[in-house]
């Protein structure tokens, strides 16, 4: 079974200033994808970045990048001049290629103090 | 465009008793999923479907029950609800499954409390 780890319940990070989120996973697949997910607290889920697992160059998107490390099973997210719109909830996600089963990480609260 | 909306937003539910979840989407969407979120917890899928009339299992389907008669409409039943079913529901919807690097649209959620 594939098992999502995100090791930080809650992070805080200044207005403007750089948040790395951290996030591992355990599966014997080759082919996968991960995600992260942003839940505000209106409880909307959010897709925020996507990654699949035989790109080797790391995926961005506007302030929001990843570092992928395949072989160490590592899958953070760094979300760069934080804005105070970022306070939510951060999900990691995994799911294997061909398969409609996403299994999430615990979630990492993020707050964005001004 | 709704998007993707859910019924009933809030529910109270003594043990034993049933009820229905109604997830209804306009996007014209294939594949849709019901999950649950609990405290400290990411969400599970309970079941989904990937077309009319289709429905298969998640990580976590005992104690729900789901049908598509509809395309556009997904419900999620609870024949006896039970205190440990208490939790947040979310429906969600894409075009084709996620692996085709479709995004997932989400509901905004159902708090269900059993007593």
């Amino acid at each position: 079974a594939q098992t999502v780890t995100q090791s930080q319940p809650e992070m805080s990070v200044q207005e403007a200033e750089t948040v790395t989120l951290s996030c591992t996973y355990d599966t014997s697949e080759n082919n996968y994808y991960l995600f992260w997910y942003k839940q505000p607290p209106s409880r909307q889920m959010i897709l925020v970045i996507r990654q699949e697992a035989y790109k080797q160059q790391n995926a961005t998107e506007n302030r929001f990048s990843v570092n992928f490390q395949k072989a160490a099973k590592s899958f953070s997210l760094k979300i760069s001049d934080s804005q105070l719109g970022d306070t939510a909830m951060y999900f990691c996600a995994f799911m294997k290629r061909n398969n409609n089963d996403m299994r999430f990480g615990a979630g990492t609260r993020l707050t964005v103090k001004p | 465009n709704a998007g993707v909306t859910q019924t009933p937003k809030f529910r109270v539910l003594k043990t034993g008793q049933s009820m229905t979840l109604l997830c209804a989407q306009d996007m014209n969407h294939e594949y849709m999923y019901w999950y649950r979120q609990d405290p400290g917890m990411g969400l599970r899928l309970i079941h989904y479907s990937v077309g009319e009339g289709t429905t298969a299992k998640g990580e976590v389907p005992d104690g729900y029950n789901v049908s598509r008669l509809k395309k556009q409409n997904f419900l999620l039943g609870l024949e006896s609800a039970a205190p440990s079913q208490t939790s947040v529901y979310f429906c969600a919807s894409s075009y084709r499954g996620v692996s085709t690097n479709e995004k997932l649209f989400f509901g905004s959620g159902t708090q269900l409390s059993v007593l």
